[in-house]
């Protein structure tokens, strides 16, 4: 089943922050988030694990609740290049390797 | 050196044509997906494949079939295109690191397909 992202659109003016939150009907042991700018692929951002570990690569933070089965993604200060759709990925239950994204948060940053 | 290599980047085609679309991945992952993204930018998966076994095949019209002839490459050939089908579609990669399957995703740059 499809994750749940919210809002699905946002619009900041630089240094401004926001959160985007995603949220699953079922039990989640992981939450990945990648940013996908316009006519580009969807690129890494960071992986949250069931007992709170983190992976991620740049200066983006985040949040994982597993009793409420949501995970929220910070962006603070955000800069010009945050600007990009957002999606929230959960591991699938029955197909081993299926990853599931989100519908989409649309970030807009203007100068 | 690219990691994903998707090919081509844009067809057109006539509706009714076959067509395919090829990739490669170099980071030696075992594990390939192919995800379709449509006007409204929601990304469907499609297959995967891990180690050339076919190990997720979603709701996906049979005129869609997968191929992966070794772990670093999986093809996509569609036959009797419908307008429907006009879509990005992209192939990603990882490496599946346990059942859970933690490790990220690698996403090649993306095949836009128009049919007309």
């Amino acid at each position: 089943q499809q994750p749940v992202q919210s809002p699905q659109a946002v619009i900041l003016r630089e240094g401004e922050d926001a959160v985007i939150n995603c949220s699953s009907s079922k039990a989640l042991y992981s939450v990945h988030w990648y940013r996908q700018k316009h006519g580009e692929a969807p690129v890494f951002l960071m992986i949250l694990l069931k007992g709170g570990e983190q992976k991620g690569h740049e200066k983006i933070s985040a949040s994982f609740n597993e009793k409420k089965q949501q995970s929220s993604l910070y962006l603070t200060a955000s800069q010009l290049s945050y600007s990009g759709t957002y999606f929230c990925g959960t591991p699938g239950g029955i197909s081993y390797g299926k990853l599931t994204f989100g519908q989409g948060t649309i970030l807009t940053v203007h100068p | 050196d690219t990691a994903v290599s998707q090919t081509p980047k844009y067809l057109v085609t006539q509706m009714g044509n076959d067509k395919s679309i090829k990739c490669e991945q170099n980071l030696g992952h075992d594990t390939m997906y192919w995800y379709k993204q449509d006007s409204k930018k929601f990304l469907k998966i499609m297959f995967s494949y891990n180690n050339k076994e076919l190990i997720i095949n979603e709701t996906v019209p049979n005129r869609f079939s997968p191929k992966s002839p070794d772990k670093a490459h999986l093809n996509l050939h569609i036959n009797s295109l419908e307008l429907g089908d006009s879509a990005v579609y992209f192939c990603a990669s990882r490496q599946m690191t346990g059942r859970t399957g933690t490790g990220e995703l690698f996403f090649g740059e993306g095949s836009r397909l128009t049919v007309l």
